[in-house]
């Protein structure tokens, strides 16, 4: 079945550090893919999403690019803030498979001033 | 547009006891997703309307989980009797219809904590 594999936490990085966070899926068909964030103590949240290959997400200064090729949708951003410290969520939408979220497990980000 | 509108934002019982959570989605969102968030883990999908039939319950504890969506619009999830196991955030996220691949919405979650 579909799965969403993301990379392990916690990261932990130094105000104004380059950021990547990994995941890679398993899908049939042509799933569109997300990334939510969650604050501490609060819900989910869309960060952004692609529908289709090579598409790029991008907000507040993330980006992530589907890959299908290497069946990927890292990720990234160039210089984060103590605000972005929270725990990010890669997740794959099939229209195919009854309209279901696939999450992978989360990576906790704590960004240090 | 308004969000999904969640409530009560917290709740605090005794084990044994029953609760209820109720959500309200973005107008016009055919599909209305309940999810269990223990603490430290990810969004467990509980159960999944469509209008205001069950598309997946597969993974609600039937024997103390029951969940209803009347006329396809408000959903309340009920838990009788509450477990210790039980504490968690409940989200409510809806999605429109169609295959636009929009992906969800979220609702700000009720944070149960059974003591």
């Amino acid at each position: 079945g579909d799965s969403v594999t993301q990379m392990e936490g916690p990261v932990t990085l130094s105000e104004e550090a380059f950021l990547t966070i990994n995941c890679t899926y398993t899908a049939t068909g042509y799933p569109s893919l997300f990334w939510y964030v969650q604050y501490p103590g609060e819900g989910l949240q869309l960060l952004l999403k692609a529908t289709k290959a090579d598409d790029k997400g991008s907000n507040k200064g993330f980006e992530a690019t589907y890959r299908k090729e290497t069946t990927s949708f890292h990720l990234e951003k160039g210089s984060v803030q103590v605000s972005d410290s929270a725990v990010y969520f890669c997740a794959l939408f099939n229209a195919g498979n009854n309209r279901k979220l696939i999450w992978g497990l989360g990576t906790s980000l704590a960004v240090n001033p | 547009e308004a969000g999904v509108a969640q409530s009560p934002r917290y709740k605090i019982i005794e084990k044994r006891q029953s609760v209820a959570f109720w959500c309200n989605p973005i107008s016009g969102h055919a599909t209305l997703y309940w999810y269990q968030q223990i603490l430290g883990q990810g969004p467990k999908l509980l159960i999944q309307f469509q209008n205001n039939g069950v598309v997946d319950d597969s993974q609600l504890p039937k024997d103390r989980f029951s969940a209803e969506r009347l006329k396809g619009v408000d959903s309340t999830l009920k838990i009788q009797p509450a477990k210790l196991e039980d504490s968690a955030v409940y989200l409510c996220a809806s999605s429109p219809p169609g295959d636009a691949n929009y992906g969800y919405t979220f609702g700000s979650g009720t944070r149960l904590t059974v003591v």
